[in-house]
This record gives structure tokens, sequence and C-alpha cells, in this order.
């Protein structure tokens, strides 16, 4: 298996665009998370999905940023307007359940630069 | 809400030598996992162990083991025979039990980094 796909691996944008980070999930896992990474604040969990559906997305900062699932092997993390305060590693994750015992997988992440 | 304190930003070992890297939590829920990850220099997030609140005997997973004290609330992470490749960022997480074998979101800790010297 080809683990947890993410696009693409680095990002430098200006403020004011609109940024889209790509993830494709392990084959059969039926939950993905989308992680935000800083310095500042840590490792952060912003939206996850079961089955394609939305979960919690309750760590979503703010109006600026969208995620969807259109189908079980595609996820979009969207920030429009991008602002500096975004640049971060972007983290997707899938799992056989919300988080099982046995592991959480991580894609190798997307850094995203906002100037 | 879940909290989890990683009160070591840095640690150094030498090679072969064991060490312990800290981490204590807070939940006011009787039924939760802690979780350790590794993040190496190259960004990916890697499990390493997982314990669950009402295991009695402490994880195990090859050099690593977790030294879970329910009543100080604490998590360290153990590792054995340090190797140069253990040199990492390592995350301690708890997150509340949610049914069968599932939990529900993880909240990570600041990470600790860990540097083994040859």
């Amino acid at each position: 298996d080809a683990g947890v796909i993410q696009s693409p691996r680095h990002e430098v944008t200006e403020m004011g665009q609109e940024v889209t980070l790509r993830c494709k999930p392990i084959s059969g896992h039926d939950y993905l998370f989308w992680y935000r990474q800083t310095m500042m604040r840590g490792l952060e969990l912003l939206i996850y999905f079961n089955n394609n559906v939305p979960i919690d997305d309750s760590g979503m900062p703010e109006d600026r940023f969208s995620a969807k699932m259109p189908n079980a092997s595609f996820s979009t993390l969207k920030i429009q307007p991008s602002e500096p305060r975004d640049s971060a590693v972007y983290f997707c994750a899938s799992s056989f359940q919300e988080i099982s015992t046995d592991t959480q997988y991580f894609g190798p992440g997307t850094r995203l630069t906002v100037l | 809400a879940q909290k989890i304190t990683q009160t070591q930003p840095g640690m150094f070992v030498q090679e072969k030598e064991a060490v312990t890297l800290d981490c204590t939590y807070d939940t006011s829920d009787p039924s939760y996992g802690l979780f350790w990850y590794k993040q190496p220099s190259s960004g990916e997030m890697i499990f390493l162990i997982y314990q669950g609140s009402y295991d009695q005997q402490n994880a195990t997973e090859g050099r690593y083991s977790l030294n879970f004290q329910k009543a100080r609330k604490s998590a360290n992470l153990v590792i054995s025979a340090s190797q140069l490749g253990d040199s990492a960022m390592y995350f301690c997480a708890i997150a509340l039990y949610a049914g069968g074998t599932s939990y529900g979101k993880l909240t990570f800790g600041q990470g600790t980094i860990l540097t083994v010297h040859p």
C-alpha cells in the first residue's frame, strides 16, 4: 500500500490567495483527519470525516477554512483567502476507526508558507 | 477538555542507554487512551505505542515501553538501548474512549525533541 498521499508537499503563496491541499487516504480506511502543526500551537486536529461525512469540525479555525471529502479516496482542505498566520504543516491521516488501538496513519504533510 | 503536558522541550541521551520522556495528562473522563508518536526530521508522524486507561499492565512494543501511573496521571515513554535513529520529536496524546476499540479525537502535547549522541 502506498500509504496516505498528500499534495503538494510544499506550497508558497501570497496573502489573499486561495490554497487547496489534497489528500488520498489509505484504501479501505473509513476515517480521515486533517491536522495542522505550528511551533506555537503544536499539533491540532482541524476536522475529521467518517465515510466521507464530516463528524467534528470544531477545530477549524474560521470560515476561511473549508474541507470536503467527495469520495472515499479523496479529500481537500481549502483556505480562502490565505493569511500569513496560516503558515504551518498540514497533515492528513486515516484509520479504520476513529482512533483505533492499532494505529492512525499520517501522510507526509504539506508545508504551507503564506507570504 | 483533555490536556497533555510534556515538560521536557529537549532531551539528550547516549547511544545504547535508556531514556524516559515525560508526559502528564488531565481528564475527568475515566475511559481514555494514551498514545505516543514519533516525528523524525523528515516530518511524518509514526505511531509508537498505546495504553488504555483500564489496562493493568504497562504497554510494551519492542524497545518502547509506557510507564503508566494512573493515580499520578502520567504516561512516560521509556526507550531502551537508544539508537541514533531514535533522534526525533516525540508527542504524547490522549483521546477519550468512544466504544469498541475506538477513541475520539487526539489531543497532543507540545512534544519533546530527543537527541541521541554516538
